[in-house]
């Protein structure tokens, strides 16, 4: 499998402009994370998606910012209008259902993109 | 309020010799808790995933410790070699207790490993 892809991996755009960055889970995934990461708060999750369906968005920063997933295998993240204040590393990720029942405790392995860099001038 | 605390932020070793990184964290209810490599201008790699009842487990030549009763973990990179220069992000899952949630992860800031020949 190729892994996470995401694109673009690097954007350099206007203050005031949209930025649409894009994510093809691993095929066979339940879970979709978007992260963000920044020098001053290291990695930070966004939203993530369950069956396509977005289960927790309390890391959305502002209205600004949106998230979809129209099928298994592509999300996006968009922010309109873009801020200097949102150049950072946003990371998609995906992940298998968590093989557990109420209560259990095994973890499920998370599997990053390589990341879309993201300069807002 | 849950949180991940590292420890160094960063170190320097040299080629071929060894260094342990330490994670503390108040996370509760405790699920697991992982390491991942994470490469410069490169996505985060999982290395390892431990729950409360497993105190070791290796992978390759890093090797984790937990002890979830001082809520302390360890990552100990043995014969270091020059592709560890990365940092090292220790992450902690706390048990959400709504069966179709899955886990909330809370990050540590990373440690930043120098390797020099």
């Amino acid at each position: 499998d190729a892994g996470v892809i995401q694109s673009p991996r690097h954007e350099v755009t206007e203050m005031g402009q949209e930025v649409t960055l894009r994510c093809k889970p691993i095929s066979g995934h339940d879970y979709l994370f978007w992260y963000r990461q920044t020098m001053m708060r290291g990695l930070e999750l966004l939203i993530y998606f369950n069956n396509n369906v977005p289960i927790d968005d309390s890391g959305m920063p502002e209205d600004r910012f949106s998230a979809k997933m129209p099928n298994a295998s592509f999300s996006t993240l968009k922010i309109q209008p873009s801020e200097p204040r949102d150049s950072a590393v946003y990371f998609c990720a995906s992940s298998l259902k968590p093989d557990r029942g109420w209560g259990a405790v095994s973890g499920n392995t998370i599997y990053f993109g390589e990341g879309s860099w993201l300069t807002v001038v | 309020k849950n949180q991940v605390e590292q420890s160094p932020q960063s170190l320097i070793i040299l080629e071929g010799k060894n260094c342990t990184l330490q994670c503390n964290y108040t996370v509760s209810p405790f699920s697991n808790l992982r390491w991942y490599k994470q490469d410069t201008g490169r996505g985060p790699v999982s290395l390892t995933i431990m729950t409360f009842s497993e105190n070791t487990k290796s992978n390759g030549r890093y090797t984790a410790t937990l002890d979830a009763d001082t809520k302390q973990s360890s990552l100990h990179i043995t014969a270091s070699q020059l592709s560890d220069s990365a940092s090292y992000i220790c992450v902690v899952s706390a048990l959400w207790m709504i069966k179709a949630a899955g886990n909330k992860l809370t990050f540590g800031g990373g440690t930043r490993v120098l390797v020099k020949p």
